[in-house]
């Protein structure tokens, strides 16, 4: 079954300091991920996509097939980043699904 | 930009009530979805919708639970008769199909 890990609940990181949010996928195909963002009290907003492999507020994500990870890094932490963060995956046998990892909370301290 | 609207933000229903949450999707877009969050829990997926019928379902969208694009515009879910354990936020998303979804708000339910 595909299934996404994101293996911290909640993390903290100080302004400037760089951020790692993980996220492993299982799935024996070519899937598609996503990250998506949601600040308080807002809905969620797509952040990242792997396909068009942009950055976003200075966030980055890599598709890696052989870890089956997509793991969410900004070099420097800014305290609008404090939101909750949702890996999510699409399979691509035509469904447009979401499944949706645990999410993590993201708090940047000053 | 457009964006998905969801009413009510807040629904308040006795348990064994109906409910209706109503979605408007982006004008342009031909998926439509329901989503699910639990307090404390991850958004789960329970139904999409494409060229007025069901394309996918989940285990969670059982015969309680029914959609329907009643004119061009609207989106509802129906929960024939909630449980308590139907409490949580319902999101609705909607897609060009190929392209990410984008969702709304949300309507928080919930059963007393």
């Amino acid at each position: 079954a595909q299934r996404v890990t994101q293996p911290e609940k909640l993390l903290s990181v100080f302004k400037g300091a760089p951020v790692e949010l993980k996220c492993n996928y299982s799935y024996s195909g070519s899937p598609e991920l996503f990250w998506y963002v949601q600040y308080s009290r807002q809905r969620l907003q797509l952040l990242l996509r792997h396909i068009s492999r942009e950055s976003i507020k200075g966030f980055t994500a890599d598709l890696n097939k052989g870890e089956t990870s997509f793991h969410l890094k900004k070099p420097f932490a800014q305290e609008e980043d404090s939101a909750m963060y949702y890996c999510a995956f699409k399979n691509n046998f035509g469904n447009e699904k979401l499944t949706f990892g645990t999410g993590t909370r993201l708090t940047i301290i000053p | 930009e457009p964006e998905v609207t969801q009413t009510p933000s807040h629904q308040v229903t006795q348990m064994g009530q109906e409910v209706i949450l109503r979605c408007v999707p982006i004008s342009n877009h031909l998926y439509f979805y329901w989503y699910r969050q639990i307090l404390g829990q991850k958004v789960e997926f329970l139904v999409s919708f494409y060229n007025n019928e069901i394309s996918e379902k989940s285990e969670i969208f059982d015969d309680q639970f029914s959609v329907e694009r009643p004119d061009g515009s609207n989106f509802t879910l129906k929960i024939r008769s909630t449980k308590l354990e139907d409490s949580a936020m319902y999101f609705c998303a909607s897609s060009r199909g190929g392209q990410p979804q984008h969702f709304g708000d949300g309507t928080r339910l919930s059963i007393l």
